[in-house]
């Protein structure tokens, strides 16, 4: 079966630090992969999507950015937090034709 | 713009009672439709996905889909209080596509 592993599952970070969070996808091939962002009390905000390796689609141009290195294995990144940035980050995967989504367990970030 | 509407709520219902969550979408051409379950803090979870007119049952969800009114709903029958959650609704606008246009969120509350 497929799982998707997504961590840290918190994270306290000052102003002007750097960010990494990772995800990785077992069980399926190709797939489809994406972050999300929840601020509190809002709804789902689209940052990045990937169809493939290397491929990555910007949906909010900010200071965070997406890589794909591996098949099944989706960072997102900044090189310097803003307040604005605290928020709940989700990863999700879905099979290459579309299809409901698996979200990962989520990294609740506070920038401080 | 392709918007997709829920009431925010909270719906409050008896424990017991038959649950009705609505959602309604402005493209007409959408194709595929989910509902996920976010509890308070957790990352959402998919419980139903429907794709075509009528209605999917599911144990005690049941989706219900009317593609010419442009609208899809979700009940729980015997709501329990452990069904209290944010209901977020997803409409895909077009066959093969990946990226869907997520609701905000109803929340529902079920009292003992």
């Amino acid at each position: 079966s497929q799982t998707i592993h997504q961590w840290p599952a918190t994270l306290v970070q000052p102003v002007g630090s750097p960010l990494s969070l990772e995800c990785t996808v077992e069980g399926t091939s190709n797939p489809n992969l994406y972050w999300y962002r929840q601020a509190a009390g809002r709804g789902l905000q689209l940052l990045f999507y990937s169809v493939g390796i290397g491929q990555i689609s910007s949906e909010v141009p900010q200071n965070l950015s997406a890589s794909r290195p591996q098949d099944r294995q989706f960072i997102l990144s900044s090189k310097k937090l803003l307040l604005s940035d605290s928020g709940f980050y989700l990863c999700a995967w879905s099979v290459q034709q579309g299809g409901g989504y698996t979200f990962g367990s989520g990294t609740r970030l506070t920038v401080v | 713009q392709k918007e997709v509407e829920q009431n925010s709520g909270p719906l409050s219902v008896p424990e017991g009672a038959i649950a009705s969550l609505n959602c309604t979408y402005s493209d007409r051409g959408s194709q595929s439709f989910f509902w996920y379950r976010q509890y308070s803090g957790k990352s959402p979870e998919l419980i139903m996905s429907i794709y075509s007119n009528g209605d999917k049952e599911d144990g005690r969800f049941t989706a219900q889909l009317n593609k010419a009114s442009q609208y899809v709903s979700l009940l729980i029958r015997d709501s329990q209080p452990s069904d209290s959650a944010t209901y977020l609704c997803a409409v895909n606008p077009r066959w093969g596509s990946y990226i869907p246009t997520f609701g905000r969120g109803t929340s529902l509350i079920v009292h003992p």
